[in-house]
């Protein structure tokens, strides 16, 4: 099993609804991390984690909520999904600052 | 926060050739991080690397703190090195996570 899973790997989903996203780590890591990338631009952070208690909002989080279930569990909603928020996301994690990251495989998200 | 420019941007090679991809920032940093993504999308961790040289296999990455440059350099290219290669440093200003370039298509031609 991969150490950080993201489920689903695509997803076309129509405009207005709400949709979540979701990911797992097997790496013990406190620090989990959202971020989309868009063709051309490089990844930008949605939300980041330090803890369960511990939720802080990256650049873009307008149009998201996460939620950190435990640990091993972080999940990025969208409340009402528009055709601009289709991207590639992916979720991270991280020992502490200054270690290295371990990334997702990336969920494909299509709003139609 | 910090700013992280790579060049250049699209680089096509042939097989054999000695690969170069550059990365400066503007704030200093604890460590900068170089990735690969390959055309199924996962990314991968290369190097972090805060002074100095590492090198892994064919790969080596080097970093110049006082000029905050970064490179990257791919020994005698093979067709599977083509993918977009990322640097990535610590936003900074007091924000956690990672500011990103936009990375480098590289394609090695056999």
């Amino acid at each position: 099993d991969a150490d950080v899973t993201q489920t689903p790997r695509n997803r076309i989903t129509k405009t207005g609804k709400r949709i979540m996203l979701e990911c797992s780590q097997t790496k013990g890591h406190d620090r989990m991390y959202w971020y989309r990338q868009d063709p051309g631009l490089g990844l930008r952070l949605i939300y980041y984690s330090f803890d369960v208690k511990d939720i802080n909002k990256g650049e873009i989080s307008d149009g998201y909520s996460v939620s950190r279930q435990a640990q091993a569990k972080f999940s990025l909603s969208l409340e009402s999904a528009i055709p601009n928020q289709t991207a590639l996301y992916f979720c991270a994690t991280s020992e502490d600052r200054g270690f290295g990251y371990t990334f997702g495989s990336g969920t494909r998200l299509t709003v139609v | 926060k910090n700013e992280v420019e790579q060049s250049p941007q699209n680089l096509t090679a042939q097989e054999g050739e000695f690969i170069t991809i550059n990365c400066s920032y503007s704030v200093g940093i604890s460590a900068l991080h170089w990735l690969q993504q390959h055309p199924g999308g996962g990314i991968v961790s290369l190097f972090m690397l805060s002074s100095g040289k590492k090198k892994h296999g064919r790969l080596i990455a080097t970093i110049n703190i006082q000029e905050k440059h970064s490179s990257l350099h791919i020994t005698a290219s093979h067709p599977r090195d083509s993918a977009v290669y990322i640097c990535a440093a610590p936003s900074g200003g007091g924000a956690d996570g990672l500011t990103f370039g936009k990375g480098t298509h590289l394609i090695i031609q056999p």
